[in-house]
């Protein structure tokens, strides 16, 4: 069964970039038939869409984040990466990495989260 | 505020229907995305539950069913269990967003 896990650093200052990495389990993320993406949830609160990346590296970003994202794929290391700058307390949030089935819309594997808190 | 709207919390008693709804507009639900539906427990990550509007992956219980209409859509639990107490979100795609979008969630209670 797949397994997805998200790591990085737990605690980060106002205006630096957050820089969090989801480990996939098994070789799907080299092949096309899935997309890898990003959702956070900040505490008591509802999800929001970051964005997701293709194993050859498209990207699809949500817009009233684009500015401060970037994505990327390892298919060598079976991880994928999300950059999120210019960091503000109102990003601190659990932050999932998810995968889709290419051609849809939904996110059928999730990992169990990482909870980053944006604070000085 | 969500472009999706849910009904922040619903409740019903063991063995009972309840229904959850999703409200969007055309450029969302009403232009024909699909909605998908997510089953959250606190503290853990968020579980497919219903895609393609109607569809249940495998393991889902077919006391999970959902619907859609116009620009709304709906999950329904019918013989409601305790081990159902959890927040769902509905999910689809908005075009004037250029973003996929989630509902504000809904805390189900059992009583």
């Amino acid at each position: 069964q797949l397994q997805l896990q998200e790591s990085g650093p737990r605690l980060v200052k106002p205006s630096e970039t957050l820089s969090v990495i989801c480990t996939v389990s098994d070789d799907s993320i080299s092949t096309t038939n899935y997309y890898w993406g990003w959702i956070r949830q900040p505490p008591g609160k509802g999800l929001e869409w970051i964005g997701n990346i293709s194993y050859s590296g498209t990207t699809y970003y949500n817009p009233s984040l684009k500015s401060r994202i970037s994505m990327s794929v390892d298919t060598s290391k079976k991880q994928y990466s999300l950059n999120l700058t210019s960091l503000t307390a109102a990003d601190t949030a659990v932050y999932y990495c998810a995968r889709g089935p290419r051609g849809e819309d939904w996110f059928d594997s999730w990992g169990h989260g990482a909870l980053v808190t944006v604070s000085s | 505020q969500s472009v999706l709207t849910q009904p922040p919390s619903v409740s019903g008693a063991p063995g009972q229907r309840v229904s959850i709804s999703c409200t969007g507009s055309n450029s969302n639900i009403g232009a024909g995305f699909d909605v998908h539906w997510y089953q959250q427990f606190p503290g853990t990550a968020p579980k497919l539950l219903i895609y393609g509007n109607i569809n249940r992956p495998s393991g889902v219980p077919d006391r999970f069913s959902g619907s859609k209409s116009g620009t709304s859509a709906s999950l329904a639990i019918t013989g409601l269990q305790a081990e159902d107490e959890a927040d769902y979100y509905c999910q689809s795609h908005d075009k004037s967003l250029s973003s996929w979008v989630f509902g504000g969630g809904t805390k189900l209670t059992v009583l």
